[in-house]
C-alpha cells in the first residue's frame, strides 16, 4: 500500500470553529489531492497541490484553504466550518499531474460539524 | 476533458463473472481509461487501465471498444468481497474527476 496517511481519521467539530486536515506520504510524489465525498455520491476534488507552496483550486473550493510546506504533507483548512461541510475526505498522491497517472488514497477522515 | 457515464448499479451472482461498463465517447486519443473501486468507504484503490489493447491483471480484465468510446471491466469469478463501487473516471480541466460509479453487488 502506497505510504499516506490521514489525521485525524474521526473528527467531530461546532459550527463555525477553524478545522485542518493532515494528510501525510511517504511516496515523494509530487501531486496531491483533496476529495470530499458525500453519502452516496463520487468524489469531489476540492484542492491539489503540484509542488511546495504550488497549489491550485478544483471543482468544489469554496470555504476551504490548503497548504503544502514540504512534499510529505498537505494540509486542508476549514476556516470556519459549517454544516455543509459534513463529509468524508480523502487525500490522493501522484506522481504526475497528468490523467494517465495512477492516483493513490488515504483511508480518509470522516469529519461531522454539528 | 472526458465524461464518463456508468450505470448507478448492478448485481452479480458469486462466482460469476461481473462486467461493468463504461462509456467515454469523448474521452481524447492519448487518455487512457483507468478502473478504480472503493470498498465500503475506504480510499479509491487502483484497478487496472489500458489504452487501446485488452488488460488482465490479478484483479480484473478490461475491454475497450476499438473506437475507444467505452470499455468493460471484467471480474471473472466475482467473490462477496468484490461488492463495491465502481468507477471509471473521467477527467476534467486535466484532472480526473470521479463521478458516482457502479455499485456491484456480489450476492451469494
Amino acid at each position: 500500500d502506497a505510504g499516506i496517511t490521514q489525521s485525524p481519521r474521526h473528527k467531530v467539530t461546532e459550527t463555525g470553529t477553524p478545522v485542518t486536515l493532515r494528510c501525510h506520504q511517504t511516496e515523494n510524489h509530487r501531486y496531491m489531492y483533496w476529495y470530499r465525498q458525500d453519502p452516496g455520491h463520487g468524489l469531489r476534488l476540492i484542492h491539489y497541490s503540484y509542488g511546495v507552496k504550488d497549489t491550485d483550486k478544483g471543482e468544489v473550493s469554496d470555504g476551504y484553504s490548503v497548504s503544502r510546506s514540504k512534499t510529505e504533507d498537505f494540509l486542508l483548512t476549514l476556516e470556519s466550518a459549517t454544516s455543509s461541510q459534513t463529509s468524508v475526505y480523502f487525500c490522493a498522491i501522484s506522481e504526475s499531474g497528468h490523467v494517465n497517472t495512477e492516483a493513490f488514497f488515504g483511508q480518509g477522515t470522516r469529519l461531522t460539524v454539528v | 476533458d472526458a465524461k464518463t457515464t456508468q450505470p448507478p448499479s448492478m448485481d452479480c451472482a458469486e462466482g460469476r463473472a461481473a462486467n461493468l461498463p463504461c462509456n467515454h465517447s469523448t474521452i481524447s486519443g492519448n487518455e487512457y481509461v483507468y478502473w478504480y473501486r472503493q470498498i465500503h468507504s475506504q480510499g479509491p484503490q487502483y484497478i487496472i487501465h489500458g489504452l487501446k489493447n485488452n488488460e488482465t491483471n490479478e484483479m480484473a480484465s478490461l475491454i475497450i471498444t476499438e473506437d475507444r468510446k467505452s470499455s468493460t471491466l471484467i471480474l471473472p469469478h466475482a467473490t462477496l468481497r468484490d461488492t463495491a463501487v465502481y468507477y471509471c473516471p473521467g477527467t476534467n480541466a486535466g484532472k480526473s474527476t470521479f463521478g458516482d460509479g457502479t455499485t456491484l453487488t456480489v450476492k451469494p
